[in-house]
């Protein structure tokens, strides 16, 4: 089965600077990648996805890059805010499955 | 107002009892899912269920059951088989299990604490 492993599992930035969260994939027919944010005590919520025939998107302040021959793929967020701070899960999607990495944990210092 | 609701929020149980969690959704969504949230693990799939009256098996089914008799409405069984129910459960739905567009919307998740 897929298997989804992201780094860093925390990650502490200044407001203002740049946040960047890596992702890698085990299974090569993958072929859609999103990405949620859990704020505290909240609902994991899409923030942004991207298929497997593009390599990158961006809405925003955030954006996704991905790499199939690599088999990896980041999520950037920029000029980062307090806002920001939450826990980030990538996932890939095979067929009917979406798995899901184990988080990294955003905090945003003012 | 469209969405998945899971009640209750938190719940507590002795240890060797069954408890069922509810998840309701008004999206008109075919498929759902339960997903179990532990610290440091992200999620894992327990059941899935494609349409009325069908549902399989994820990653970490043993100790827990499903039914899907409406398409509403997709309950979780933690069974006193399961040997560490103690987490945190989150429903999701999706309009199709295999579509592209079609993006998980979760419920706000029950706290189950097993004693």
């Amino acid at each position: 089965g897929e298997n989804v492993e992201q780094h860093p599992s925390t990650l502490s930035v200044q407001e203002g600077d740049s946040a960047v969260i890596k992702c890698t994939y085990s299974d090569s027919a993958s072929n859609y990648f999103p990405w949620y944010k859990q704020e505290l005590g909240k609902r994991p919520q899409l923030i942004i996805d991207i298929r497997s025939n593009v390599g990158e998107k961006k809405d925003q302040r955030i954006a996704v890059t991905l790499n199939k021959t690599a088999k990896h793929f980041s999520l950037h967020i920029t000029e980062t805010q307090p806002e920001d701070s939450a826990v980030y899960f990538c996932a890939a999607k095979n067929d009917y499955k979406l798995s899901f990495g184990a988080g990294t944990t955003v905090t945003v210092r003012a | 107002d469209g969405g998945i609701t899971q009640s209750p929020k938190y719940l507590f149980r002795k240890e060797g009892q069954n408890v069922t969690l509810s998840c309701e959704q008004n999206l008109n969504h075919d498929a759902m899912y339960w997903y179990r949230q532990d610290p440091g693990q992200g999620l894992r799939l327990i059941y899935y269920s494609q349409i009325v009256n069908d549902f399989q098996k994820g990653d970490i089914a043993e100790g827990y059951s499903v039914s899907r008799e409406k398409k509403e409405s997709f309950p979780l069984t933690v069974t006193s088989a399961q040997k560490n129910p103690t987490a945190f459960y989150l429903c999701a739905s999706s309009l199709a299990l295999s579509s592209y567009n079609s993006p998980l919307h979760f419920g706000n998740g029950t706290r189950l604490t097993v004693t």
